[in-house]
C-alpha cells in the first residue's frame, strides 16, 4: 500500500539548519508531484511546497530562499532543506504525494509528519 | 494568513446535516480552480475527504458531499456521527500566489 515517511524533525536554534526526509513506498515514485505541508502548534494547515516529477519547485513565500525541495527518483525519496530557520517555522511537517488525476490535485497521501522546533 | 475562508466552528446534533463554506476570490476558486477538503482527526495526519471539488475517494461515505459555485466552495455532512468530530480543510491554487492554498480551518463539533 501507499506510504510516505517523514524523518529527521528536531530541535534547532533559530538561525540553524535541518533537512527532512521521506521515504516513499507502495508506488512509482518518479511518477507524481510530491510535496510538503505544515502545521504550526494549534494553527492550519500551511502549503510549504511541491516539486514535479522532475526537478522544478514550488515554493511558498515565507520560505522562499531558506527552505528548498527536492527528490531523488532512484531513492523514492523526498527533501527539505531548512536554512536560516526561524521561530515561525516551527511546526509539524507533512510530506504528502499529490494526485496525478485532477489538473493542481489534491494532497491524497499524507505522511504521520515530523516535528520541527526552532528554538535557543 | 490563509487566502480562503471557512466559518471557525459549526455544531449539530447526531443525524442533523452540517454545511462548511469556503469563501475565496477571483485568483483561486473563483477563476475555476478545484477545491479539495480534508478531515483532520484530533492528533493525526489529514484525510483527502473530497477532491475535485464533488469527488469522493474510495472509502469516504456518501454522506460526504462537496459543491462549488462561483469563488465558493461547500462541504456537506448528512447524517452527523459522533466520529465526523474533527477539523475540517478546503484547499485549492492560486494563480497569484503561484501555489496551493488552504482555509483556515472549521472545527466541527457534534453536540
Amino acid at each position: 500500500q501507499v506510504q510516505v515517511v517523514e524523518s529527521g524533525g528536531g530541535l534547532v536554534k533559530p538561525g540553524g539548519s535541518l533537512t527532512l526526509s521521506c521515504a516513499a513506498s507502495g508506488f512509482t515514485f518518479s511518477d507524481f508531484y510530491m510535496g510538503w505541508v505544515r502545521q504550526a502548534p494549534g494553527k492550519g494547515l500551511e502549503w510549504v511546497s511541491h516539486i514535479d516529477k522532475g526537478e522544478t519547485t514550488y515554493h511558498a513565500d515565507s520560505v522562499k530562499g531558506r527552505l528548498s525541495i527536492s527528490r531523488d527518483n532512484a531513492k523514492n525519496s523526498l527533501y527539505l532543506q531548512m536554512n536560516s530557520l526561524r521561530a515561525e517555522d516551527t511546526a509539524v511537517y507533512y510530506c504528502a504525494r499529490i494526485s496525478s488525476g485532477v489538473y493542481h490535485g489534491p494532497f491524497e497521501y499524507w505522511g504521520q509528519g515530523t516535528l520541527v522546533t526552532v528554538s535557543s | 494568513q490563509s487566502v480562503l475562508t471557512q466559518p471557525p466552528s459549526v455544531s449539530g446534533a447526531p443525524g442533523q446535516r452540517v454545511t462548511i463554506s469556503c469563501t475565496g476570490g477571483s485568483s483561486n476558486i473563483g477563476a475555476g480552480y478545484v477545491v479539495h477538503w480534508y478531515q483532520q482527526l484530533p492528533g493525526t495526519a489529514p484525510k483527502l475527504l473530497i477532491y475535485g471539488s464533488t469527488n469522493r475517494p474510495s472509502g469516504v461515505p456518501d454522506r460526504f458531499s462537496g459543491s462549488k459555485s462561483g469563488t465558493s466552495a461547500s462541504l456537506a455532512i448528512s447524517g452527523l456521527q459522533a466520529e465526523d468530530e474533527a477539523d475540517y480543510y478546503c484547499q485549492s491554487y492560486d494563480s497569484s500566489l503561484g501555489g496551493y492554498v488552504f482555509g483556515t480551518g472549521t472545527k466541527v463539533t457534534v453536540l
